[in-house]
């Protein structure tokens, strides 16, 4: 079954930049998006379709998306950046969304 | 701007089903052109997608799950629905309805209900 992969943790200082990747087969054939999940809160999209970003999602959050690997870039993270973050692909062999294993971001 | 709520038991008894039921303000389930999705997150976990109804009522489950889960529509009411078969302590987890977009994310949550299945 279709499967995404995520490390497990980040760690990043304050002001600079943070890289989270997705790995799946054909990813970059997918629109993949990206979820930040703070303890005890519902998940918040922060980017879709690669690289795009809601509305009120601070500009400092982008995505890229090629191959078999999806990036999440937090430029100038800040410490409220420190969360857990989900990918997020549709596997359309099996007819289901899937979701990577998460990635816990500590900013130190 | 679309807004979710869950509600239904927070303690359910092994082997018996699990009901929940999402309430939609701001859009319809029945003529808004999305699906209607569940997910959910054991304690310390990452996310797990259960499956998700369409405003026809067509729906895709997790074939993980799919034996015992099933997803429905009431329109009358804007709510749908998630029933979950003979659980397990494996099903306690926080349980959320969501909304998704043309692209298949999910912009819209409800703020999650925790399930406990026990004794």
């Amino acid at each position: 079954s279709y499967e995404l992969t995520q490390p497990p943790s980040v760690s990043v200082s304050p002001g600079q930049t943070a890289s989270i990747t997705c790995s799946g087969d054909e990813l970059g054939d997918r629109y993949a998006c990206w979820y930040q999940q703070k303890p005890g809160q519902s998940p918040v999209l922060v980017i879709y379709e690669h690289s795009k970003r809601p509305s009120g999602i601070p500009e400092r959050f982008s995505g890229s998306n090629s191959g078999n690997t999806a990036t999440l870039t937090i430029s100038g993270t800040q410490a409220m950046d420190e969360a857990d973050y989900y990918c997020q692909a549709w596997d359309s062999s099996t007819a289901r969304v899937v979701f990577g294993g998460g990635t816990k971001l500590t900013v130190l | 701007q679309v807004q979710l709520q869950e509600s239904g038991p927070g303690l359910v008894k092994p082997s018996q089903t699990l009901s929940l039921t999402c309430s939609v303000s701001g859009g319809s389930i029945s003529s808004d052109n999305y699906f209607w999705s569940w997910i959910r997150q054991p304690a310390g976990k990452g996310l797990e997608w259960i499956g998700r109804i369409y405003t026809s009522g067509s729906t895709n489950y997790n074939p993980s799950l799919k034996s015992r889960v099933t997803i429905s529509l009431d329109t009358s009411k804007n709510q749908f629905s998630l029933k979950l078969s003979s659980v397990t302590a494996a099903d306690t987890a926080v349980y959320y309805c969501a909304r998704d977009s043309d692209s298949g994310s999910y912009p819209y949550w409800g703020q999650g209900t925790l399930v406990t299945v026990s004794s």
